[in-house]
């Protein structure tokens, strides 16, 4: 299996902070089918980010990902009252299994 | 817009069968990819397994041998069943499409919870 290793693993910022988390992958991901959802509680996931870099349609372009191979990252540029989530990376490599990693809780400081 | 809407027991006992539905609307069933994903409680989002049209199915190695999806192209839905539950097995259960152009999971359920207890 692929290992998908977050860090931090909780995050606290306050709202005009930049916020940045990584993604570690146990093995190089082929073309790079990594995507970042955003989750909340009591909600369903959100999808922010495919491909590494994709910004879904919709997702307010202060979020952006970049990254290849083993080391990803999700950025907020100018976090909102509303990004104040728990964000997860997941990972899709033809012949392994899925993966998700183990989240970033990003929390008002 | 796609909707996907989980349904089943929100309590099981020990030992016995979790199963959940999860109906499809405004979209066919036919040429996409259809996953569940769990939640327990305090913890990440834990794949389960998905399903092709077809009936062609992965599973996640650590559920393997006790999950099971299956697909009604008539009924415009899917299912999960997980035998031999366990308290480990209580969470919540979210049904979700997975885009295979973006090869991303683009909608999602809104999430059933599923406990098992005695």
């Amino acid at each position: 299996d692929i290992q998908l290793t977050q860090s931090p693993f909780t995050l606290s910022a306050s709202v005009g902070d930049r916020v940045t988390i990584t993604c570690r992958a146990s093995q190089n991901i082929v073309t790079n089918w990594l995507a970042w959802y955003q989750h909340k509680p009591g909600k369903a996931p959100k999808l922010l980010i495919y491909k590494a870099s994709i910004l879904e349609s919709g997702v307010p372009s202060r979020f952006s990902g970049s990254g290849s191979g083993t080391e990803f990252t999700l950025t907020i540029s100018t976090l909102q009252p509303d990004d104040f989530a728990t964000y997860y990376c997941h990972q899709y490599n033809s012949g392994f299994p899925w993966t998700f990693g183990q989240g970033t809780k990003v929390q008002i400081k | 817009q796609v909707r996907l809407q989980e349904s089943g027991p929100g309590l099981v006992k020990p030992s016995e069968t979790l199963s959940l539905t999860c109906n499809v609307s405004d979209a066919s069933v036919i040429n996409s990819y259809w996953t569940w994903i769990r939640q327990p409680p305090g913890r990440g989002l834990q794949w389960i397994g998905y399903i092709y049209h077809t009936g062609s199915t992965t599973y996640s190695p650590s559920l393997k041998s006790r999950v099971s999806i299956s697909i009604d192209t008539s009924k415009n839905q899917f299912s999960l069943n997980v035998s031999s539950v366990t308290t480990a097995d209580t969470a919540v259960y979210y049904c979700a499409r997975f885009n295979y152009l973006i090869y991303a999971i683009d909608v999602w359920g809104p999430g059933t919870t599923v406990t098992v207890s005695s």
